[in-house]
């Protein structure tokens, strides 16, 4: 039971450059969300999904979108990154909305 | 969704109890208290939740009073490994979708 996995760990992009990031939970958990953490700050909802299919936009969602094809992936793309959005992105699932289990992170640097 | 407000930062010592404090005053109904905490380079970790009164676990205790407008979470005996980040967060409810705010959590440090 790995719990909740990121990929990749850490990533570099030039500004304009395109990326996926890819979020997988072995829990069977209907809810799972996209956050970012800037330095020294507390975590922002970017997007969330209630369940295989749906996705919503939380407190930062521009310049994101996701996507929720399978129950246990949820997908965080960039389409054109910008320095802006240099920051460490956690993604987690939860059975019920108010306990959370979170991945290990995948820190991004955009140049 | 009910606003938090709890210290930014707390110093302690080994051995010590260690409460946090944590005001909100919008609680709704149906809403419940959950407690996070971070270590750094890692992503935040559940460690209690609850509706009302006191609860506990193996890690912490939480007590809500009967107004519910604020909640404490009680550390026993820190060690130097609670040196952590922790954030208190009210909500969502289990009826509706949520935007959930994390806040920027009370920083705290324990010393030898």
């Amino acid at each position: 039971n790995a719990g909740v996995t990121q990929t990749p760990k850490f990533r570099v992009l030039k500004t304009g450059q395109s990326m996926t990031l890819l979020c997988a939970q072995d829990m069977n958990h209907e809810y799972m969300y996209w956050y970012r953490q800037d330095p020294g700050m507390g975590l922002r909802l970017i997007h969330y999904s209630v369940g295989e299919g749906t996705t919503a936009k939380g407190e930062v969602p521009d310049g994101y979108n996701v996507s929720r094809l399978k129950k246990q992936n949820f997908l965080l793309g960039l389409e054109s990154a910008a320095p802006s959005q240099t920051s460490v992105y956690f993604c987690a699932s939860s059975y019920t909305q108010e306990t959370q289990y979170f991945g290990p992170g995948t820190r991004l640097l955009v140049l | 969704l009910a606003k938090t407000t709890q210290p930014i930062s707390m110093d302690s010592y080994e051995g010590q109890e260690v409460n946090i404090t944590c005001s909100h005053n919008n609680i709704a109904t149906n809403d419940y208290i959950t407690w996070y905490q971070q270590f750094p380079s890692q992503g935040p970790r559940f460690i209690i939740q609850g509706y009302k009164t006191k609860v506990t676990n193996e890690v912490a205790s939480l007590f809500i009073p009967a107004d519910r407008k604020s909640s404490t979470l009680s550390l026993p005996r820190v060690s130097l490994s609670d040196t952590a980040v922790y954030y208190c967060l009210v909500g969502p409810s289990r009826s509706s979708a949520s935007k959930i705010i994390f806040g920027s959590g009370t920083r705290l440090s324990i010393r030898p």
